[in-house]
């Protein structure tokens, strides 16, 4: 594995069912993020880690729950799918020892589509 | 609130330069970043500024004016590679990147 992996790659989800999207690091990053991407606006935060065992919320955390159990894994869950959530999901990570102001690298993205 | 504005298209020949704009209002400010996007593809890391002026990186340059909440993407030599979106993402006071809808750059042979 080099960089950051995300899984699956796309997925087509029926509302109301439960979805795990699994991101992986191996770069021994300390902080990771979830973002969403619609059409039309920019990249949203959803839920971030600073450091393993720690997590916050972003912008739009409702109906999101993340966990931080070590540092290269950060799964977000949709605890039950709404069609709002239908979003290309990407997963990232950044050093995390400049002071908050580093480089944010982006996994490869998950297409979900929730019906 | 906080407030990121850019172009939503441009289009430049083969060849030629061009100056994507950047303007931004957020909530304190810890630098901005630029990045690039291809269709279907993650973002990738361009540039970061945190002092006011012009730095320099091959055939991509960006600027910054924090004064005026200001920032520009310069991309020379433009290929056909080049087409791609470019995301201004200003950094706000709490560290988090507030991000721009994006420009779609389309380059013309």
């Amino acid at each position: 594995i080099a960089g950051i992996t995300q899984a699956p790659t796309s997925q087509i989800l029926a509302a109301g069912r439960r979805m795990t999207l699994r991101c992986t690091q191996d770069m021994r990053h300390n902080a990771m993020y979830w973002y969403r991407q619609d059409l039309g606006l920019g990249l949203r935060l959803i839920h971030y880690s600073n450091t393993a065992g720690t997590t916050g919320k972003g912008e739009v955390p409702d109906g999101y729950s993340v966990s931080r159990a070590n540092t290269d894994d950060f799964p977000l869950t949709l605890a039950s799918a709404v069609p709002s959530q239908t979003s290309v999901y990407f997963c990232a990570s950044s050093d995390g020892t400049s002071g908050g102001t580093d480089t944010q690298y982006f996994g490869p993205g998950t297409r979900l589509t929730v019906l | 609130g906080q407030n990121i504005d850019q172009p939503t298209e441009m289009t430049a020949t083969e060849g030629a330069i061009v100056q994507i704009n950047c303007t931004y209002q957020t909530s304190g400010f810890n630098g901005l970043f630029w990045y690039q996007q291809h269709a279907g593809e993650a973002p990738t890391f361009l540039s970061y500024n945190v002092l006011d002026g012009l730095e320099e990186k091959g055939r991509f340059s960006s600027f910054l004016s924090r004064s005026k909440g200001y920032s520009y993407l310069l991309l020379k030599e433009l290929q056909m590679k080049d087409s791609a979106s470019y995301l201004c993402a200003p950094m706000d006071s709490n560290y988090q990147l507030i991000w721009g809808a994006g420009t779609k750059l389309i380059i013309k042979p």
